[in-house]
């Protein structure tokens, strides 16, 4: 079945600083790799999300990248503010179910 | 539009025993799926559920159970409770089997002693 790694489990930055969360996946069959973000004693909350006939997607401070031959992906957080502080988590998903892999998550701190 | 919700918020229960939790889907959403997230963990994938029966499983035992009703609600029963079913809980919903964008509720907090 589909495994999902996700590194690091803690980062810190700087507020101000660019943030980078990086994924890998084993299932070639994964077509569709969302990014959640969970603040304490809420549920995770998409906050974007890319198809595999998608290189890059870009929002706001956003951004999103998949390398399909290498089975990797990541999260690119620019202009870190407070409120970015969450916990943030990759997933990976296939047409073949609906069930979403999750990662174990990264704790992101943004220093003031 | 109306996001999904989850009821109880937070439960205490003894080994043993069983317990039900609840949710609403999304407005338009016909799609459910819970979610089982350890402490410290990503959410685990239980089961989903459309048009009131299960379509598609997680490596969860039969004592994790599931039900859906007309309005796509759903219920997520555990038998037979243990320790390591302590957990936050979380439903999410999704316009339709297949559309793999899902909106998660703010889970239920299950602690079992």
């Amino acid at each position: 079945g589909e495994n999902v790694e996700q590194h690091p489990s803690t980062l810190s930055v700087q507020e101000g600083d660019s943030a980078v969360i990086k994924c890998t996946y084993s299932d070639s069959a994964s077509n569709y790799f969302p990014w959640y973000k969970q603040e304490l004693g809420k549920g995770p909350q998409l906050i974007i999300d890319i198809r595999s006939n998608v290189g890059e997607k870009k929002d706001q401070r956003i951004a999103v990248t998949l390398n399909k031959t290498a089975k990797h992906f990541s999260l690119h957080i620019t202009e870190t503010q407070p409120e970015d502080s969450a916990v943030y988590f990759c997933a990976a998903t296939s047409n073949r179910d609906d069930k979403i892999i999750f990662g174990k998550g990264t704790r992101l701190h943004i220093l003031p | 539009e109306t996001g999904v919700t989850q009821s109880p918020t937070h439960l205490i229960k003894t080994r043993g025993q069983q317990v039900t939790l609840r949710c609403s889907s999304q407005s338009g959403h016909n799609t459910v799926s819970w979610y089982q997230q350890a402490l410290g963990q990503g959410p685990q994938f239980i089961f989903q559920y459309y048009r009131e029966e299960e379509n598609g499983r997680g490596n969860f035992p039969p004592r994790f159970s599931g039900l859906q009703f007309p309005n796509y609600s759903s219920e997520l029963n555990v038998n037979a409770l243990e320790l390591d079913d302590s957990a936050l809980y979380l439903c999410a919903s999704s316009l339709t089997p297949g559309v793999y964008e899902q909106y998660f509720g703010p889970g239920t907090r299950l602690t079992v002693t």
